[in-house]
């Protein structure tokens, strides 16, 4: 079992709708949270970080952690043509690495 | 610089050649990173980077990839005797935490090797 998972699958959503992604993992260690998202041929950039359990807000972006169910989502409302993009979780415990899923490709349609 | 600079954008090579890949972290940055990014992989730890420290080289998938960094700033990462499997989007990361906990990688655009 990987330690992140993150279901690779496509994302296509009219222009407005709530995108909603999801990673799961199965080191308890892991403390810190991340959202990367990722536009084609670009390096991933960083978009959200958690640190506790509960939700954070920023702008149209939700990132939301569930240590007991080792669960974490990302939420975006109002959905952007703009956002269309690569979104990829990531998590750290402090050994010098950030472990990654394997990202979602959300395409969102005009 | 403003952002993490790496070069080439892309490179095109043939087996069993060698290939070195280069990257520039943001200025004042301590840590830097090699990720590599497969198709429907994810990313996958290379190597680190921190400082004067040995570097953490757990994530290198074989004795052909070796990476240096040199006065403290730009790395090289070099793959000897390439192989079609080599083929992915390497990616460099740096930051300026020194894994404290809070790491927060800024990456550059990356080099896409294709080895034929």
């Amino acid at each position: 079992q990987k330690e992140v998972e993150q279901d690779p699958g496509p994302l296509s959503v009219p222009e407005g709708a709530i995108v909603s992604l999801n990673c799961t993992y199965s080191n308890s260690a892991f403390q810190y949270f991340m959202w990367y998202r990722q536009y084609s041929r670009k390096g991933p950039e960083l978009l959200m970080y958690t640190y506790s359990s509960g939700n954070k807000e920023d702008g149209r972006f939700t990132a939301q952690v569930d240590k007991s169910s080792k669960y974490i989502s990302l939420f975006i409302r109002d959905s952007q043509p703009s956002d269309s993009a690569t979104y990829l979780c990531a998590m750290f415990y402090g050994n010098n690495r950030l472990a990654f899923g394997k990202g979602n490709q959300v395409v969102v349609i005009p | 610089g403003a952002g993490v600079s790496q070069s080439p954008s892309n490179k095109v090579t043939e087996k069993g050649k060698d290939v070195e890949l280069r990257c520039d972290p943001i200025s004042g940055h301590t840590a830097l990173y090699w990720y590599r990014q497969s198709l429907g992989q994810g990313l996958e730890f290379l190597i680190y980077f921190q400082g004067n420290s040995a570097p953490d080289k757990s994530g290198l998938p074989s004795d052909r990839f070796s990476a240096e960094r040199t006065g403290g700033s730009v790395s090289t990462l070099t793959i000897q005797r390439t192989q079609q499997e080599d083929s992915a989007v390497y990616l460099c990361a740096s930051s300026t935490q020194t894994g404290s906990g809070s790491e927060k990688l800024f990456f550059g655009s990356g080099t896409q090797l294709s080895v034929l």
